[in-house]
């Protein structure tokens, strides 16, 4: 059971922004623990797009975006196109468990 | 290129022992920490455990600690996933994952690169 939650989808038509949530607590994101997103196309590994809460890798667009606030973080995806639609975790690290977690997953539908 | 590379799909039966391999190239294996990642069928994503090839500093998930063990062998830049008696439950895609960066404490840093998984089958 993950101690990160996250709201199983959201969606939205091209073009539009959406956002996902990733609730923690204080013994993670609350903590100070940095955050990041992960997206998982259908049948292909994880691919990291956030690191550190708000930093892209080399080759991810600008279209995604990261922050942090307390204990809960959010991953935005602007301009939403067609190949956005996949899995999306978080991660952190959690005192209590002395190791990373990761979030539940959302899926992202594009309409 | 960094890359890691994963040993085939496996079919096992309940009660067999399995070890699955992690190849990492392109980066200094001794110096990056290498995860295992547990992905069920239409499920997310656990952390199992991690270590370092460096000095084989091993840690566990609480979930994990005694179902897996996790080692390395640094002189051929390999990590490994063993079971010694599989249930249906393992059945799962398997992951192994190198952080962003090296020098971090466990953990807390980013999982970079990813192997392209190992799926594991485990069925009487």
């Amino acid at each position: 059971q993950s101690v990160l939650t996250q709201p199983p989808s959201v969606s939205g038509a091209p073009g539009q922004r959406v956002t996902i949530s990733c609730t923690g607590s204080s013994s993670n994101i609350g903590a100070g623990y940095d955050v990041h997103w992960y997206q998982q196309l259908p049948g292909t590994a994880p691919k990291l797009l956030i690191y550190g809460n708000s930093n892209r890798p080399s080759g991810v667009p600008d279209r995604f975006s990261g922050s942090k606030s307390g204990t809960s973080a959010s991953l935005a995806i602007t301009g939403l196109q067609a190949e956005d639609e996949a899995d999306y975790y978080c991660q952190s690290y959690d005192s209590s468990l002395s190791g990373p977690v990761f979030g539940t997953g959302t899926k992202v539908t594009v309409l | 290129e960094v890359q890691l590379v994963q040993s085939g799909a496996e079919v096992k039966k309940p009660g067999e022992s399995l070890k699955i391999s992690c190849k990492g190239s392109g980066y200094s294996f001794t110096t990056y920490w290498i995860g295992w990642v547990r992905q069920m069928p239409g499920k997310g994503l656990e952390w199992m455990g991690i270590i370092y090839p460096g000095d084989s500093d091993t840690r566990y998930s609480p979930s994990f600690q005694g179902q897996v063990t996790i080692s390395a062998d640094k002189s051929i830049s390999t990590a490994y996933l063993q079971w010694t008696s599989l249930k249906a439950s393992d059945s799962a895609k398997y992951y192994c994952v190198r952080p962003l960066r090296s020098g971090y404490s466990y953990g807390h840093d980013a999982f970079h690169i990813w192997g392209q998984g190992t799926m594991v089958t485990v069925s009487s």
